[in-house]
């Protein structure tokens, strides 16, 4: 299973951009990356995913390298709501399972 | 359309004993996985049911074992409760044959184990 890396933490002032950074060297070709964010005392909250091509929701914009090694999720205007673990995973598109490997995250702390 | 629902939300059990915590999957899923998550760590794949099997398992000891009904809603069940069990426990459901997959979560059950 390919892994992510990303970093412990990380502040943002509120209504400004957000840009969380998420690197995976060992990802497949059938690798989707998805983002999820847990708020406190609550289960993980899908925010968005993306194959190849930069991808924007409601939520969020996320950024995909060239060489898919590396994504960045984007929140365009933080609020003290987007207070949370963000978790960047890969999932086989070819896998019969909804396996998804979560590493630490990065806790996002929104100063307002 | 309901979301995830998961009981209960709190549980204190004592080495040794068993557990049994449920869960209800989203309206129009098929697949439900289950997740422990330990405090200040991220979730951990405990393993998955679709059609009432087990399809994929992670790297949990066979005391962990599951059941889907034919409704989609789940058990997971732990025997012989360890200390280490000691935490919040996840389920999320899911469409299977959606190659995207993404998953829904439920608010989950704090296991503590004494």
């Amino acid at each position: 299973d390919a892994k992510t890396t990303q970093p412990n933490s990380m502040e943002s002032n509120e209504e400004e951009p957000v840009h969380l950074p998420c690197n995976h060297s060992t990802i497949s070709g059938t690798d989707y990356i998805h983002w999820y964010r847990q708020l406190p005392s609550q289960g993980p909250e899908y925010v968005i995913h993306g194959l190849t091509s930069n991808v924007n929701n409601r939520m969020a914009s996320l950024a995909i390298a060239e060489d898919r090694k590396s994504s960045t999720l984007i929140l365009h205007r933080a609020t003290l709501r987007d207070a949370a673990v963000y978790y960047c995973i890969l999932r086989d598109r070819a896998s019969g399972t909804y396996k998804y490997i979560f590493g630490t995250g990065t806790r996002l702390k929104v100063l307002a | 359309e309901t979301g995830v629902t998961q009981s209960p939300t709190h549980l204190i059990k004592t080495r040794g004993q068993q557990v049994t915590l449920r869960c209800s999957s989203q309206s129009g899923h098929n697949t439900v996985s289950w997740y422990q998550q330990a405090l200040g760590q991220g979730p951990q794949f405990i393993f998955q049911y679709y059609r009432e099997e087990e399809n994929g398992r992670g790297n949990f000891p066979p005391r962990f074992s599951g059941l889907q009904f034919p409704n989609y809603s789940s058990e997971l069940n732990v025997n012989a409760l360890e200390l280490d069990d000691s935490a919040l426990y996840l389920c999320a459901s899911s469409f299977f044959g959606r190659a995207v997959g993404e998953q829904y979560f439920g608010p989950g059950t704090r296991l503590t184990v004494t």
